[in-house]
Protein backbone atom coordinates (compact mmCIF):
# COMPACT_ATOMS: atom_id res chain seq x y z
CA UNK A 1 0.00 0.00 0.00
CA UNK A 2 1.22 3.06 -1.37
CA UNK A 3 -1.21 5.45 0.16
CA UNK A 4 -0.80 7.88 3.82
CA UNK A 5 -0.26 5.88 6.82
CA UNK A 6 -1.47 7.53 9.78
CA UNK A 7 -0.65 5.88 13.23
CA UNK A 8 -2.76 5.05 15.30
CA UNK A 9 -5.62 4.82 13.96
CA UNK A 10 -7.56 5.15 17.22
CA UNK A 11 -6.30 6.81 20.58
CA UNK A 12 -8.05 6.53 24.14
CA UNK A 13 -6.60 8.93 26.68
CA UNK A 14 -7.09 10.96 30.06
CA UNK A 15 -7.63 14.82 30.02
CA UNK A 16 -4.46 16.39 30.62
CA UNK A 17 -2.33 13.93 29.11
CA UNK A 18 0.03 14.52 25.90
CA UNK A 19 -0.63 12.51 22.72
CA UNK A 20 1.41 12.34 19.46
CA UNK A 21 0.15 11.13 16.27
CA UNK A 22 2.00 9.90 13.04
CA UNK A 23 1.75 10.47 8.99
CA UNK A 24 3.64 9.34 7.01
CA UNK A 25 3.14 10.74 3.41
CA UNK A 26 3.33 9.22 0.14
CA UNK A 27 6.62 9.41 -1.10
CA UNK A 28 7.65 12.02 -3.38
CA UNK A 29 4.87 14.24 -1.77
CA UNK A 30 6.67 17.78 -0.75
CA UNK A 31 3.47 18.91 1.09
CA UNK A 32 1.70 17.62 4.32
CA UNK A 33 -1.12 18.94 5.70
CA UNK A 34 -3.13 18.20 9.15
CA UNK A 35 -7.13 18.33 9.40
CA UNK A 36 -9.26 18.22 12.14
CA UNK A 37 -13.18 16.63 12.12
CA UNK A 38 -15.44 16.38 14.42
CA UNK A 39 -18.67 14.67 13.71
CA UNK A 40 -21.06 15.83 11.45
CA UNK A 41 -18.72 18.59 10.53
CA UNK A 42 -16.24 18.61 7.65
CA UNK A 43 -12.84 18.63 7.95
CA UNK A 44 -11.21 22.16 9.21
CA UNK A 45 -7.47 22.56 8.53
CA UNK A 46 -5.02 23.04 11.08
CA UNK A 47 -1.66 23.15 9.12
CA UNK A 48 0.77 22.17 6.48
CA UNK A 49 4.21 21.56 5.57
CA UNK A 50 5.35 22.49 2.20
CA UNK A 51 9.17 19.82 2.34
CA UNK A 52 10.31 20.40 6.23
CA UNK A 53 9.06 23.90 6.36
CA UNK A 54 5.79 24.79 8.38
CA UNK A 55 4.15 27.58 6.27
CA UNK A 56 0.85 27.87 7.33
CA UNK A 57 -0.71 27.59 10.94
CA UNK A 58 -4.45 28.48 11.34
CA UNK A 59 -6.13 30.33 14.26
CA UNK A 60 -7.67 26.77 15.79
CA UNK A 61 -3.84 25.64 16.52
CA UNK A 62 -3.49 26.29 19.68
CA UNK A 63 -0.34 26.46 21.66
CA UNK A 64 -0.77 23.01 22.87
CA UNK A 65 -0.66 21.95 19.15
CA UNK A 66 2.62 21.20 17.80
CA UNK A 67 3.40 19.61 14.88
CA UNK A 68 6.71 19.09 13.07
CA UNK A 69 8.26 17.18 9.71
CA UNK A 70 11.94 16.77 10.62
CA UNK A 71 13.35 15.65 7.39
CA UNK A 72 10.48 16.53 4.89
CA UNK A 73 9.49 12.92 5.05
CA UNK A 74 7.11 12.28 7.96
CA UNK A 75 5.30 14.35 10.36
CA UNK A 76 3.90 14.24 13.97
CA UNK A 77 1.33 16.05 15.36
CA UNK A 78 1.45 16.50 19.49
CA UNK A 79 -1.73 17.73 21.78
CA UNK A 80 -0.34 18.54 25.05
CA UNK A 81 -2.51 18.86 28.22
CA UNK A 82 -5.54 17.23 26.37
CA UNK A 83 -8.76 18.54 26.83
CA UNK A 84 -12.49 16.71 26.24
CA UNK A 85 -13.02 19.67 23.07
CA UNK A 86 -9.46 17.61 21.56
CA UNK A 87 -11.79 14.72 20.74
CA UNK A 88 -11.94 14.24 17.22
CA UNK A 89 -10.50 12.68 14.03
CA UNK A 90 -7.12 14.13 12.89
CA UNK A 91 -6.68 13.16 8.96
CA UNK A 92 -3.54 13.93 7.35
CA UNK A 93 -2.90 14.43 3.75
CA UNK A 94 -0.03 14.97 1.25
CA UNK A 95 0.48 16.46 -2.31
CA UNK A 96 2.80 16.93 -5.08
CA UNK A 97 3.24 20.80 -6.05
CA UNK A 98 2.44 24.17 -4.91
CA UNK A 99 -0.30 26.29 -5.70
CA UNK A 100 -3.47 25.19 -4.12
CA UNK A 101 -4.46 23.02 -7.57
CA UNK A 102 -2.74 19.89 -6.42
CA UNK A 103 -5.06 17.00 -5.26
CA UNK A 104 -4.60 15.99 -1.55
CA UNK A 105 -4.79 12.21 -1.26
CA UNK A 106 -5.82 11.60 2.45
CA UNK A 107 -5.04 8.80 5.10
CA UNK A 108 -7.52 6.76 6.78
CA UNK A 109 -6.89 9.73 9.65
CA UNK A 110 -7.01 9.07 13.90
CA UNK A 111 -9.45 9.30 15.78
CA UNK A 112 -8.85 10.26 19.66
CA UNK A 113 -11.27 10.25 22.66
CA UNK A 114 -10.72 12.08 25.52
CA UNK A 115 -12.20 11.03 28.55
CA UNK B 1 -11.25 34.26 3.35
CA UNK B 2 -12.86 31.41 1.01
CA UNK B 3 -16.02 29.57 2.50
CA UNK B 4 -18.28 26.90 1.25
CA UNK B 5 -21.86 26.10 2.27
CA UNK B 6 -23.44 23.02 1.51
CA UNK B 7 -27.14 23.04 1.48
CA UNK B 8 -29.05 19.97 2.70
CA UNK B 9 -27.19 18.28 5.25
CA UNK B 10 -28.36 14.92 4.37
CA UNK B 11 -30.26 14.43 0.78
CA UNK B 12 -32.20 10.75 0.12
CA UNK B 13 -32.98 9.55 -3.25
CA UNK B 14 -34.15 6.30 -5.53
CA UNK B 15 -31.95 4.57 -7.26
CA UNK B 16 -31.55 5.25 -11.06
CA UNK B 17 -32.77 8.68 -9.71
CA UNK B 18 -30.57 11.67 -10.73
CA UNK B 19 -28.16 12.82 -7.93
CA UNK B 20 -28.27 16.58 -7.14
CA UNK B 21 -25.64 17.74 -4.20
CA UNK B 22 -25.48 21.20 -3.58
CA UNK B 23 -22.61 23.65 -3.03
CA UNK B 24 -21.43 27.21 -3.07
CA UNK B 25 -18.55 29.34 -2.47
CA UNK B 26 -16.64 32.67 -1.58
CA UNK B 27 -13.46 33.41 -2.44
CA UNK B 28 -11.67 36.58 -2.53
CA UNK B 29 -9.74 35.37 -5.80
CA UNK B 30 -10.33 32.62 -8.50
CA UNK B 31 -10.55 29.66 -6.60
CA UNK B 32 -9.68 25.62 -7.09
CA UNK B 33 -12.74 23.61 -6.31
CA UNK B 34 -13.10 20.12 -5.23
CA UNK B 35 -15.41 17.54 -4.19
CA UNK B 36 -14.48 14.63 -1.91
CA UNK B 37 -16.21 11.50 -0.98
CA UNK B 38 -16.02 9.78 2.41
CA UNK B 39 -16.94 6.73 2.79
CA UNK B 40 -17.53 4.83 6.52
CA UNK B 41 -14.81 4.07 8.10
CA UNK B 42 -12.74 5.39 5.49
CA UNK B 43 -10.69 8.48 4.15
CA UNK B 44 -11.90 11.20 1.89
CA UNK B 45 -11.15 10.44 -1.73
CA UNK B 46 -11.01 12.70 -4.42
CA UNK B 47 -13.98 12.58 -7.00
CA UNK B 48 -13.20 15.63 -9.10
CA UNK B 49 -11.21 19.19 -9.06
CA UNK B 50 -12.25 22.86 -10.78
CA UNK B 51 -8.90 24.71 -11.89
CA UNK B 52 -10.34 26.93 -14.11
CA UNK B 53 -9.33 24.61 -17.53
CA UNK B 54 -13.34 23.64 -18.62
CA UNK B 55 -16.31 24.33 -16.48
CA UNK B 56 -18.47 21.22 -16.81
CA UNK B 57 -15.69 18.69 -14.64
CA UNK B 58 -15.77 15.02 -15.18
CA UNK B 59 -15.33 12.83 -12.37
CA UNK B 60 -14.91 9.40 -10.61
CA UNK B 61 -18.21 6.88 -10.97
CA UNK B 62 -19.99 8.93 -12.99
CA UNK B 63 -20.23 12.32 -11.36
CA UNK B 64 -20.02 15.68 -12.75
CA UNK B 65 -20.21 19.35 -11.42
CA UNK B 66 -20.35 22.68 -13.11
CA UNK B 67 -18.49 25.57 -11.70
CA UNK B 68 -20.97 28.66 -12.43
CA UNK B 69 -18.83 31.90 -11.18
CA UNK B 70 -21.95 33.75 -11.96
CA UNK B 71 -23.58 32.11 -8.94
CA UNK B 72 -20.88 31.35 -7.26
CA UNK B 73 -21.60 28.00 -7.15
CA UNK B 74 -19.88 24.35 -7.85
CA UNK B 75 -22.94 21.31 -7.78
CA UNK B 76 -22.64 17.78 -7.95
CA UNK B 77 -24.63 15.79 -10.00
CA UNK B 78 -24.77 12.09 -11.13
CA UNK B 79 -27.17 11.16 -13.74
CA UNK B 80 -28.68 7.64 -11.63
CA UNK B 81 -28.07 7.05 -8.47
CA UNK B 82 -26.61 3.65 -7.54
CA UNK B 83 -26.50 2.21 -4.17
CA UNK B 84 -22.79 2.54 -3.77
CA UNK B 85 -23.20 6.25 -3.80
CA UNK B 86 -24.30 6.45 -0.12
CA UNK B 87 -21.79 8.31 1.35
CA UNK B 88 -20.57 11.40 2.62
CA UNK B 89 -19.88 14.21 0.21
CA UNK B 90 -17.81 17.52 0.82
CA UNK B 91 -17.29 20.41 -1.03
CA UNK B 92 -14.24 22.30 -0.98
CA UNK B 93 -12.69 25.26 -1.97
CA UNK B 94 -8.80 26.23 -2.18
CA UNK B 95 -7.33 29.19 -3.16
CA UNK B 96 -3.31 28.56 -2.21
CA UNK B 97 -2.92 24.71 -0.82
CA UNK B 98 -5.31 24.30 2.51
CA UNK B 99 -8.65 23.38 1.70
CA UNK B 100 -11.83 24.80 3.08
CA UNK B 101 -14.26 22.49 3.70
CA UNK B 102 -18.17 22.47 3.85
CA UNK B 103 -20.08 20.75 6.70
CA UNK B 104 -20.66 17.83 4.20
CA UNK B 105 -24.22 15.63 2.78
CA UNK B 106 -25.22 12.54 3.81
CA UNK B 107 -26.40 10.82 0.55
CA UNK B 108 -28.86 7.93 1.17
CA UNK B 109 -30.01 5.57 -1.94
CA UNK B 110 -33.17 3.87 -1.14
CA UNK B 111 -33.49 0.51 -3.38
Amino acid sequence: DTGVSQDPRHKITKRGQNVTFRCDPISEHNRLYWYRQTLGQGPEFLTYFQNEAQLEKSRLLSDRFSAERPKGSFSTLEIQRTEQGDSAMYLCASSVGAGGVETQYFGPGTRLLVL
Amino acid sequence: AQSVTQLGSHVSVSEGALVLLRCNYSSSVPPYLFWYVQYPNQGLQLLLKYTSAATLVKGINGFEAEFKKSETSFHLTKPSAHMSDAAEYFCAVSETGALTFGSGTRLQVQP
